[in-house]
Formats: structure tokens, sequence, C-alpha cells
């Protein structure tokens, strides 16, 4: 069985520019979380994905949109990149987005640092 | 709430100790409670979690105990050992079991 797989681990933009993050769900899991973890805080919802369709969204802008595959893996992008978006990108699943809380795997994230 | 700044309270406690971490949770809605560990460099870790119609819950060496009247939630580690050194953050369950609020963090320093 693998894990949550994310990539890439780090990455450095400038501002302005655009950032695809990418994490592949843990077998048999059909449900994918975004979170975003600002150094020294705890992890912030972005949004999830169920279905290939957003499943709920947190305080989040519009530049921050995703997609979610038939294999169940997911993409997020962010666009127009701002000095605050440098952060720790986590990517969870689980299966079914009302599973028990429990069972919500995490990756080890992506480190994004915007210039 | 979910941030205090760069700087996370910790907990310096001797191998062997127990070790209690406390929390104040925001949603008087929530029915899902969990902890999680975050060692450095990897994403958070299960431990334990606690539905809302409970008050305490034990696993192995762990144990957490729900106040709702006073919106908090604890984690207590028994036999504390340098493995459990880590960053341990409660989440609460709001609108579906999987979009988590996150508090701020405590850092746990075992020492032998």
């Amino acid at each position: 069985e693998t894990g949550v797989t994310q990539s890439p681990t780090h990455l450095i933009k400038t501002r302005g520019q655009q950032v695809t993050l990418r994490c592949s769900s843990q077998s048999g899991h059909n449900t994918v979380s975004w979170y975003q973890q600002a150094l020294g805080q705890g992890p912030q919802f972005i949004f999830q994905y169920y279905r290939e369709e957003e499943n709920g969204r947190g305080n989040f802008p519009p530049r921050f949109s995703g997609l979610q595959f038939p294999n169940y893996s997911s993409e997020l992008n962010v666009n127009a990149l701002e000095l605050d978006d440098s952060a720790l990108y986590l990517c969870a699943s689980s299966f079914g987005p009302g599973g028990r809380t429990g069972e919500l795997f995490f990756g080890e994230g992506s480190r994004l640092t915007v210039l | 709430g979910e941030s205090v700044g760069l700087h996370l309270p910790t907990l310096s406690v001797q191998e062997g100790d127990n070790s209690i971490i406390n929390c104040a949770y925001s949603n008087s809605a929530s029915d899902y409670f969990i902890w999680y560990k975050q060692e450095s460099g990897k994403g958070p870790q299960f431990i334990i979690d606690i539905r809302s119609n409970m008050d305490k819950r034990q696993g192995q060496r762990v144990t957490v105990l729900l106040n709702k009247t006073v919106k908090h939630l604890s984690l207590q580690i028994a036999a504390t050992q340098p493995g459990d050194s880590a960053v341990y953050f409660c989440a609460e369950g709001t609108g579906g079991y999987n979009k988590l609020i996150f508090g701020a963090g405590t850092r746990l320093a075992v020492h032998p």
C-alpha cells in the first residue's frame, strides 16, 4: 500500500508567477484535501476534491484552484503568487469526504518559497 | 484560533515523565476532535481522536480529554520518550469530517 506522495518537495517562485503542485492519494482513497501551513502555524484548509469536483473550500481566494483526476490524484494551482503564499502545502487523502477524520492521511508536503 | 506567529509555545519534559498538551478549540458546533503529531520535515500524523459525545478516550500511551463546557481539549502522553519530540496540533471537524480547523500547535521537547 503506497502512502500519499507529493511533488515537488521544494520549489522557489517569484511574485506574479503561477505554480502547480501535485498529489497522489493513498491507495484506495478517493478524496483529496489540500492544506496550507505557514511557518510556525497550524495547517489551514484550502479545499477538498471528491469525485473530481470541489467539495468544500476554506477562506482562500479564487487564484487558488485545483483539479482531481479519474485516478484520484490531484493538483493545486496558485496564480499570481504573492509573498504570503510562501508555505508548506499539504495534501491529505481519505476514503470518502465523510469518513472518520482519523483516517485522513497527510503527505510530507511541498515547500513553496515566493521571492 | 489558528495563528500565533512564528514562536510556538514549548513544553519541555524529562524522559519518562508524563506530558500534558492543552488546546482551546474555536467552534462549539464541532463534533470531532483530533490530535496530530508533526515531526520536522514531515506531514501531520494522526495520534488519537474523540467525538463530541465523549469526554475521554485512551490509546496506547495517550489519552485525550474533552471539556465541551469550556471548549478545551488535552492530550496526555504517558512515559514520554525522545521519539515523542515534535509539534502537536489539535484539530476540530466542522462542516464535514475532513475539513479540519487546526490549532496553533505546541512543541514538545523531551530531554534525557
